[in-house]
């Protein structure tokens, strides 16, 4: 069973709420990853977790909020996003061991009014 | 650091015409290639995954792809396309001891029935 879960499927949200996006996995896997993906663009690194530690940042702004509670559960909580952080947003996992392979999640789409 | 490059944007096919997807990779050793493929506001979806040994490599779907080290080189190919694998394909690459992927920009690939 290779699947990645993600919750919600869409979200709307104003400029000054607070909501958050699950990811989820039972695979056993290690290594747990946010990216954001822009329409018709590639998917852009946020975050990387390994082991249940942060191990990436990309530089994303203090908005956007990362926490992984367990090694099966990713979140990314949302605060005072703005409308350019409109996307699709994916969550992926793998074991985290060399040579390692990312299994993407189906996303969800936010639009941020 | 590594980079790819996937230098068609849009490839048309006719529904039965064999294909070809191009990806050009740069990295110092050799890397860890992967083709994914992306419906319409969907997740990423791994087709096939070379890491090393046998250099043509077969995936999901009835795709392939060819590591030609020489041309720096990761092609993806199918003798027949379906009107079902019109989507967005992505060529990834990641660094050994790693886990961070590197996206070529994609290809739009359209199947004419």
């Amino acid at each position: 069973d290779t699947e990645v879960t993600q919750t919600p499927k869409h979200l709307v949200m104003g400029m000054t709420n607070k909501k958050s996006l699950k990811c989820e996995q039972h695979m056993g896997h290690r290594a747990m990853y946010w990216y954001k993906q822009k329409a018709k663009k590639p998917p852009e690194l946020m975050f990387v977790y390994s082991y249940e530690k942060l191990s990436i940042n990309e530089s994303v702004p203090s908005r956007f909020s990362p926490e992984c509670p367990n090694s099966s559960l990713l979140n990314l909580h949302l605060h005072a996003l703005q409308p350019e952080d409109s996307a699709l947003y994916l969550c992926a996992s793998s074991p985290g061991l060399a040579p390692d392979t990312q299994y993407f999640g189906p996303g969800t789409r936010l639009t941020v009014l | 650091a590594q980079s790819v490059t996937q230098p068609d944007i849009h490839i048309t096919v006719s529904e039965g015409a064999s294909l070809e997807l191009r990806c050009n990779y740069s990295y110092g050793a050799t890397p860890y290639l992967f083709w994914y493929v992306q419906s319409p506001g969907q997740g990423l979806q791994l087709l096939l995954k070379y890491f090393s040994g046998d250099t043509l490599v077969q995936g999901i779907k009835g795709f392939e792809a060819e590591f030609k080290r020489s041309q720096s080189s990761f092609n993806l190919r199918k003798p027949s396309v379906h009107w079902s694998d019109a989507a967005e394909y992505f060529c990834a690459v990641g660094a050994r001891g790693g886990n961070k992927l590197t996206f070529g920009t994609g290809t739009q690939l359209k199947v004419e029935l």
